[in-house]
Order: C-alpha cells, then structure tokens, then sequence
C-alpha cells in the first residue's frame, strides 16, 4: 500500500509568482484535503476535496485554488505569492474504511517565497 | 481566534517516566479529538483519538483523556521513550466522517531524555 506522496520536495519562487504542489493520496482514499504549516505554528485547513469536487474551504484567499482529479490525485496552486505564504504545505488523504476521523498526511513540500 | 490551544511549547521528561500533553478547546461544536505526532522532516502521524461520547481511549503505551465540561484534553505516555521526542499536535473536528476538517493546535515539542 502507496502512502501519500507530494512533489516538490522543496520549492523556492520569488514574490507575485505562481506555484503549483502536487499531491497522490493513499490507494482508496477519495479525499484530500491541503493544510499550510508556518513555522511554530499548527496545520491550517485550506480546503478538502472530494470525488474531485471542493468540499469545505478555510479562511484563507481565492488566490488559494486546487483540483481534483480523477484518479483523487490533487493540486494545491497559488498565485501571486507573498512572502507569508512561505510555509510547510501538507496534503492529507482519507477515505472508505479511514478509521473515523483520521486523515492520512504526506510528508509535505516547504515552499519559501523570496 | 484560536479554537484548539496547547500552551506549553515544549515538555521534558525522563525515560521511562509518565509524558502528559495536554490540549483546550473552545469550540463546543467539535465532537471528536485526535493526537498527531511529527518527527522534522515528515508528515503528522496519526496516534489516538477519541469521540466525545467517551471519556478515555487507550492504546498500549498511550491513552488520551477527555473532559467535556472543561473543554479540554491529554495525552499520557507510558513509560516515555527517546523515540517518543517528536512534535505532538492534538486536533479537533466538528463531525465524524472521512469528510471532516481538522483544527489543529500548535503542538507540543517532547523531548524524552534517555
């Protein structure tokens, strides 16, 4: 069994650019949801996808988009970064057979705006 | 506003010793709790939950406490181990189901010392 697996590792981009993270999700899971970490801070909830449909949003700006994809891979794209949207971004999975509430997390992509 | 709060940043304790972490919430909403574990450089794991209709849920070494009244929550490691040095973050949801977001607290960085 594949755990969930994100790409980029690492990513640096300049303020106003535009980035795009990529997220599999764990075999079985129909459901992502994304979390920005800043540094000494816990997980914030962006938004959660399901069956490739935006299913709940955090208070975070439009300028926060994803996708969904068939296969319940995911993208998390940013436009116009600031500088404080350096931060850990963690995607999560879950799905049929999750044990409640659990969400199963990759190990994140830290994405430093210059 | 911060809904979850962990407000001891850090915890250390002796090898083979009790660890207690604990965790507040404010939002009456939230109906079930979990506790994540972080090593750098990883996603959170998932450790132990519990449901508000509980009030104790145990797991080998770990066992995770719930008070209602008080709104708040802890977690008991025991005995400690230096594997257990990690970031724990506790986390709260509004409502059962693999659809649900997390609210996460700060987290609580344990050292246990051999």
């Amino acid at each position: 069994e594949t755990g969930v697996t994100q790409s980029p590792t690492h990513l640096i981009k300049t303020r106003g650019q535009q980035v795009t993270l990529r997220c599999s999700s764990q075999s079985g899971h129909n459901t992502v949801s994304w979390y920005q970490q800043a540094l000494g801070q816990g997980p914030q909830f962006i938004f959660q996808y399901y069956r490739e449909e935006e299913n709940g949003r955090g208070n975070f700006p439009p300028r926060f988009s994803g996708l969904q994809f068939p296969n319940y891979s995911s993208e998390l794209n940013v436009n116009a970064l600031e500088l404080d949207d350096s931060a850990l971004y963690l995607c999560a999975s879950s799905g049929p057979g999750t044990l409640y509430n659990e969400q199963f997390f990759g190990p994140g992509t830290r994405l430093t705006v210059l | 506003d911060q809904q979850v709060k962990q407000n001891s940043p850090s915890l250390s304790v002796q090898e083979g010793r009790i660890s207690i972490l604990n965790c507040d919430y404010t939002n009456s909403m939230f109906d079930y709790f979990l506790w994540y574990k972080k090593y750098p450089a990883e996603g959170p794991t998932f450790l132990i939950s519990i449901s508000s209709i509980k009030d104790k849920n145990e797991d080998g070494r770990f066992t995770v406490f719930l008070n209602k009244s008080a709104k708040h929550l802890s977690l008991h490691i025991v005995p400690s181990q230096p594997g257990d040095s990690a970031v724990y973050f506790c986390a709260a949801s509004a409502h059962t189901g693999a659809n649900s977001k997390l609210t996460f607290g700060k987290g609580i960085t344990l050292s246990v010392r051999p």
